[in-house]
């Protein structure tokens, strides 16, 4: 059981908004603004797309934005594309120096 | 350009060790920690522990405490985990992957060691 909690799937339209949560517990989530999230396609590494709950790499598309509220982070992705469709994972850098991932959200595109 | 490669597939036997490698190039090795993340197949991702680019002193996760070494060779500019004690849920892909400057996100990925237990 990861530490950090998220939906298994999320769907939407192309075009679409959609957002995936992030809910832990307080010493993971809250002590810390240090959520990041990952998109990873099949066969693939990871790829950062938000840092620090809500920093975008550079070369990220600006179509994906982070925010965190009490103990949940949120990534939305807007304008959802056909490339968007992959697995998204959620990661926490805790009070013990240590990080914990979310289960992972499969996103489909409709 | 910034670069993380991993030394190549491995198949092992139930109770023997692994050790995996990453060549970093494009940076300067020593300004950054590096971690090293599993993913079992079909499965999540599991952070393993963390290492300094630059002392070398490392931060293990719980599950692996006991089990892994991670290390660094500066003049090579290569990291390495070793995982002992190898059993059939340890097969998974590896990866190591650079935590950024100035934030607490990976923001370099190498492209991933499978290693396979098996009797």
């Amino acid at each position: 059981q990861s530490a950090l909690t998220q939906p298994a799937s999320v769907s939407g339209s192309p075009g679409q908004s959609i957002t995936i949560s992030c809910t832990g517990t307080s010493r993971v989530v809250d002590d810390y603004n240090y959520v990041s999230w990952y998109q990873q396609h099949p066969g693939k590494a990871p790829k950062l797309v938000i840092y620090d709950v809500s920093n975008r790499p550079s070369g990220v598309s600006n179509r994906f934005s982070g925010s965190k509220s009490g103990t949940t982070a949120s990534l939305t992705i807007s304008g959802l594309q056909a490339e968007d469709e992959g697995d998204y994972y959620c990661s926490s850098y805790t009070s013990r120096k240590t990080w914990v991932y979310g289960g992972g959200t499969k996103v489909t595109v409709l | 350009q910034v670069q993380l490669v991993q030394s190549g597939a491995e198949v092992k036997k139930p109770g023997a060790s692994v050790k995996v490698s990453c060549k970093a190039s494009g940076y300067t090795f020593t300004s950054y920690g590096i971690s090293w993340v599993r993913q079992a197949p079909g499965q999540g991702l599991e952070w393993m522990g963390w290492i300094s680019g630059y002392i070398g002193n490392t931060n293990y996760a719980q599950n692996f405490q006991g089990r892994v070494t991670m290390t660094t060779d500066t003049s090579t500019n290569t990291a390495y985990m070793e995982l002992r004690s190898l059993r059939s849920d340890d097969t998974a892909v590896y990866y190591c992957a650079r935590v950024g400057w100035g934030m607490f996100g990976f923001d370099y990925w190498g492209q991933g060691s499978l290693v396979t237990v098996s009797s």
